[in-house]
């Protein structure tokens, strides 16, 4: 069974620190993604990444950066937190373009 | 105008019910339809997954795409209180996760 890892279940951090959210999967697959979740918003792809240090912007990349240096590993870096990247983050990956995604069980983020 | 709406519930039923959970889209470029279950605390897991109009059958579960209408559905028979979840549509132009598009998520709640 797929198995999405996200290091962190919960984050507290203050506006202007630099966060970093971990994700791991273990079924090696070639796409990787990034998304946020809001009530009333349903998720958003912030980032995703179909190849080891391949990345491409999703529709809300500002304020986000990302990291992809091994396969099975991928990054959502928030360079400087601020109180609107308060948030659920999901991690999700998938086999092919067209696979079904898996996902992690989020890290929810408060930036204070 | 969101390009998938979906009702934000929550949508509350007795035990043994039939449940009918909806979504409109806006972009007749859509072919691909999925709905995606999530439990609390927990990342979403696909459930299932069309293309273009018509139905699929799965156990209990049902999905429908009226793309003249611009109409998705997803029906449950004999619903469980396990069934109690959020419930995710999302939508996309191509066989790709790249451009998928979410709904905002239905909670529905199984009263036993």
């Amino acid at each position: 069974d797929v198995k999405v890892t996200q290091s962190s279940r919960y984050l507290v951090k203050r506006t202007g620190e630099k966060v970093f959210l971990e994700c791991v999967q273990d079924m090696d697959h070639e796409n990787m993604f990034w998304y946020r979740q809001d009530p009333g918003l349903g998720l958003r792809l912030i980032y995703f990444s179909y190849d080891v240090k391949m990345k491409e912007k999703g529709d809300i990349p500002e304020g986000y950066s990302v990291s992809r240096e091994k396969k099975e590993r991928f990054s959502l870096i928030l360079e400087s937190a601020s109180t609107n990247q308060t948030s659920m983050y999901l991690c999700a990956s998938s086999r092919k373009s067209n696979s079904p995604l898996h996902f992690g069980n989020g890290t929810r983020l408060t930036v204070t | 105008q969101k390009e998938v709406e979906q009702d934000p519930g929550p949508l509350s039923v007795p035990e043994g019910a039939i449940v009918s959970l909806n979504c409109t889209y806006s972009n007749s470029a859509f072919q691909y339809f999925m709905w995606y279950r999530q439990y609390s605390r927990k990342g979403p897991e696909l459930l299932m997954y069309t293309y273009s109009s018509g139905n699929k059958e799965d156990g209990r579960f049902t999905a429908q795409v009226d793309k003249s209408s611009k109409y998705i559905s997803l029906f449950i028979r004999d619903s469980q209180p396990s069934d109690s979840a959020t419930y995710l549509c999302a939508s996309s132009p191509m066989d790709s996760n790249y451009q998928l598009i979410w709904g905002a998520g239905t909670k529905l709640i199984i009263k036993p």
